[in-house]
């Protein structure tokens, strides 16, 4: 069975420090999502992605994130200078619209962020 | 913006008993989806069942089943013959139709599954 897949699994930065998180959507999926889950919260939308550009974003995501498809596979978030707030889990998801109004969104095993 | 609520911070039901877990939500569309995620220790999100609003008809998967209310805005989870490995936090979920590709989630339910 398809499934979304997140590299790597978990990464540990210092703060102000760079980082990229790597997301394969399932392959004929079409709208691609991050989502974030501070530990012990609920999870929260961060952006959502379709045709090379960003669909909708929240509040969350500001002029430090930015979103990115480099190749015909790959699905990034990039974080320009992390800060300690940042630690949290990152849930790459992926959809298809396709026939099926329900628009169900598949999330991909997640990304464990730490910022030092 | 629409709100979930999941006013059950923890459950607990013993083996090859039934437990249900509640959600309400705010909205003031008429067509929308509905969702449950199940989240174990390994924080993965996992589908457990969605809803269509303009569907009457409750869903079903295979233990798992909804009672879907949508005058009352309620949307429980009802897990039969539970099991060990259905012990996770529970998630409720929220989408649009008008409102954008967002899940809007609530704040979770953690099940305790004891033998």
């Amino acid at each position: 069975e398809p499934e979304v897949t997140q590299t790597p699994s978990h990464q540990v930065t210092q703060m102000g420090q760079e980082v990229i998180l790597r997301c394969v959507p399932i392959s004929n999926h079409l709208y691609f999502y991050w989502y974030r889950q501070i530990l012990g919260q609920k999870v929260e939308f961060l952006v959502s992605f379709y045709n090379n550009e960003i669909s909708e974003k929240s509040e969350i995501f500001d002029d430090q994130f930015s979103v990115e498809r480099p190749d015909g596979s790959n699905f990034t978030l990039k974080i320009r200078s992390t800060k300690l707030e940042d630690s949290a889990m990152y849930f790459c998801a992926s959809s298809d619209m396709g026939g099926d109004r329900t628009d169900t969104q598949y999330f991909g095993p997640g990304t464990r962020l730490t910022v030092l | 913006a629409q709100t979930v609520t999941q006013s059950q911070p923890e459950m607990s039901v013993q083996e090859a008993e039934t437990v249900t877990l509640s959600c309400t939500y705010d909205t003031s569309e008429s067509d929308y989806y509905l969702f449950w995620y199940k989240q174990p220790p390994s924080r993965q999100m996992i589908l457990v069942i969605r809803q269509e609003a303009y569907k009457q008809q409750n869903a079903t998967e295979n233990r798992f089943s909804v009672n879907f209310q949508k005058a009352a805005k309620s949307f429980s989870l009802k897990i039969s013959d539970s099991q060990l490995g259905d012990a996770a936090m529970y998630f409720c979920a929220y989408r649009g139709q008008d409102s954008g590709y967002a899940l809007n989630f609530g704040k979770g339910t953690s099940l305790l599954v004891t033998p």
